[in-house]
């Protein structure tokens, strides 16, 4: 049981590149979302999904892109990268709302 | 804007004292989840509670909610240098899925 599994852990983009951090699940959790960390920000919410095929907006969305095509994976794209994104992304994952998120290990992302 | 904020920032205790952070919401909750942060790693889930219940234990964590004041509180008893960390609360609402987090109080317990 591996939990939440983040590819890759570290990664440096040029200004306007494209990307996609992968994101999978093996405990068959409809929950899924992505943060990102920016020092003295804490964690704020960029996209989540609530089952297969169902995708929303969170707080800061501008720029990424998300799908759900299966129970397991949740990529998140990033369309023309920007230092501004520079950041730490975490996937997470809840068997529903109300329960406790398991969180992945970290994708560190810098654009330069 | 995020709807969780911890008090302190940051916090300083020795070993075997107890550390206490607040977590303060703004909007009416449905759940109030407190989260560990080590330093480089993934948040790790603590406990939850529900906004029906006011005082929650789990080992030598003690947390409890004041829905009228809008706050939480997360206590750890008897702390160990592991217990050095960031902590986050996280709250949802009634009929919202989003999970939003506070900025966190870092923690540090000196040997």
């Amino acid at each position: 049981n591996a939990g939440v599994t983040q590819t890759p852990k570290f990664q440096v983009l040029k200004t306007g590149q494209s990307m996609t951090l992968q994101c999978a699940q093996d405990m068959n959790h409809e929950y899924m979302s992505w943060y990102r960390q920016d020092p003295g920000m804490g964690l704020r919410l960029i996209h989540y999904s609530v089952g297969a095929g169902i995708t929303d907006q969170g707080e800061v969305p501008n720029g990424y892109n998300v799908s759900r095509s299966t129970t397991e994976d949740f990529p998140l794209r990033l369309l023309s990268a920007a230092p501004s994104q520079t950041s730490v992304y975490f996937c997470a994952s809840a068997d529903t709302v109300g329960y406790g998120y398991t969180f992945g290990s970290g994708t560190r992302l810098t654009v330069v | 804007s995020q709807q969780g904020e911890e008090d302190p920032q940051a916090l300083s205790i020795q070993e075997g004292e107890n550390a206490t952070m607040n977590c303060s919401y703004k909007t009416s909750i449905n759940n109030l989840q407190w989260y560990r942060q080590n330093s480089g790693r993934g948040l790790v889930h603590l406990i939850l509670i529900r906004s029906n219940e006011r005082e929650k234990h789990s080992g030598r964590l003690r947390v409890t909610l004041d829905t009228s004041k809008k706050s939480s509180s997360l206590l750890i008893t008897a702390s160990r240098a592991a217990d050095t960390a960031s902590y986050f609360c996280a709250t949802d609402q009634f009929n919202d899925y989003k999970l939003s987090f506070g900025a966190g109080t870092t923690v540090t317990v000196r040997a």
